[in-house]
Formats: structure tokens, sequence, C-alpha cells
């Protein structure tokens, strides 16, 4: 089955930096590469998606890029803000049937005021 | 958070009790799953649902039952609570298999003394 690496596992930046946390993926089948974003207490919340065919997608100030070569995949935050301050997951297919998706193991992303 | 509800929100239970969390949804939508949250385990797949009455194994099923008698209606039953069980079930609902993203019910913490 699907596998899914995620890094780093706590990331800590200024207000107003750039943020990054990147994931690995190892089933060369899989279409669908979704990142969520959990706040404490709450269930994981879809901020941004991206399928197989196409490499870039931007919404304001996030935006995930897709390696299919090399089977990795990225979030960036531009602009960080306080509010950024969440735990975020990527996902991949989890084998092209009907069992969902598979995740990494989280980010604890830190906004430093 | 999608039309979902999940119940009870928390729940305390002896181990070997059973215990049985409910997940609603008013999407009408086909597929709905449960996962647990663990640290540095992230989101894994428990169970299932592609439709009424048809449930699958996921990733760590073991001690597990579920079932879907309406479309609105998963329930997740651990026959005899353990320790290992202690952890955050979370519900999710979709409209298409692994390409599709899901959506997150806000969690039920669950804890087996």
């Amino acid at each position: 089955g699907e596998n899914v690496e995620q890094h780093p596992s706590t990331l800590s930046v200024q207000e107003g930096d750039s943020a990054v946390i990147k994931c690995t993926y190892s089933d060369s089948a899989s279409n669908y590469f979704p990142w969520y974003k959990q706040e404490l207490g709450k269930g994981p919340q879809l901020i941004i998606d991206i399928r197989s065919n196409v490499g870039e997608k931007k919404d304001q100030r996030i935006a995930v890029t897709l390696n299919k070569t090399a089977k990795h995949f990225s979030l960036h935050i531009t602009e960080t803000q306080p509010e950024d301050s969440a735990v975020y997951f990527c996902a991949a297919e989890a084998g092209g049937g009907a069992d969902g998706l598979t995740f990494g193991k989280g980010t604890h992303l830190i906004i430093q005021p | 958070d999608a039309g979902i509800t999940q119940s009870p929100r928390h729940k305390v239970t002896e181990t070997g009790t059973p215990v049985t969390l409910r997940c609603h949804q008013t999407e009408n939508h086909r597929y709905m799953y449960w996962y647990r949250q663990d640290p540095g385990h992230g989101l894994r797949l428990i169970h299932y649902s592609y439709g009424v009455k048809d449930t699958d194994k996921g990733e760590v099923s073991d001690g597990y039952s579920v079932s879907r008698s309406k479309t609105e209606d998963f329930l997740l039953t651990l026959e005899s609570a353990t320790s290992s069980q202690t952890s955050v079930y979370f519900c999710a609902i979709s409209v298409g298999t692994g390409d599709s993203p899901l959506h997150f019910g806000n969690g039920t913490r669950l804890t087996v003394t």
C-alpha cells in the first residue's frame, strides 16, 4: 500500500516569513495529494489539493508543488501569520480503491511573533 | 464541518467494556471512514464503508467492528476496549474514492482506563 513520509515534524518560523513542509510517497499510481490543517480540538480541514496532471497550484498565501518523477510534494505558506499556527498533514490516494487517503504523520507549525 | 456529527465527543470507559461511537452525516455521501489519531502516528484508517451494509477493513482494524445500516450513520464498535485503544477517533465522509477529498468531523476523545 501507499506510504507517506512528512518532514519536518516541527517547524518554527518568524511571523511574515515563509514555511515549507515536504512529503514523499511510495505508490507511483497515486494521483491525488491533499493538504489538511488541524487546529486544537478540531478535525482536519482541507486547505488545498493537487492532482497529478498539475505541477503547482496556488490559493492566496498557500501553494502546493508536485514532482511525480521524484514522488514528492510540498506545501508553501508565504507571509505567515499567527493564525497559521496549527498541525498540517499531507496525504496521498491510498491505493486507487475506496480506502481513502494515506496520511503523513503531521507537522506542527509554530509562528513566532 | 461538512454536516458531520460525532457522538459522544468525550468518553471514559474501563478496560473490557464495549464502546460504540457514532458518526452521522447530512450530506448523503456514499463513502464514510473511521480514522484514529495518535501522537507520532498521524491518522490511520480503521474501517471504511462504500455504501449501506458495505464495509471493509483498514490498516488498523484489529479489535474494531463497524456497521452501516443507513446512508447517514456509520458506527464504530470496540467489542472489549483495551488501553491501546485510547485515542482520538475521527469520522470522515467523501463523495468519491481515494481521489476525492475527505471531510472530517470534530472527533471523539476516548480514554480506556
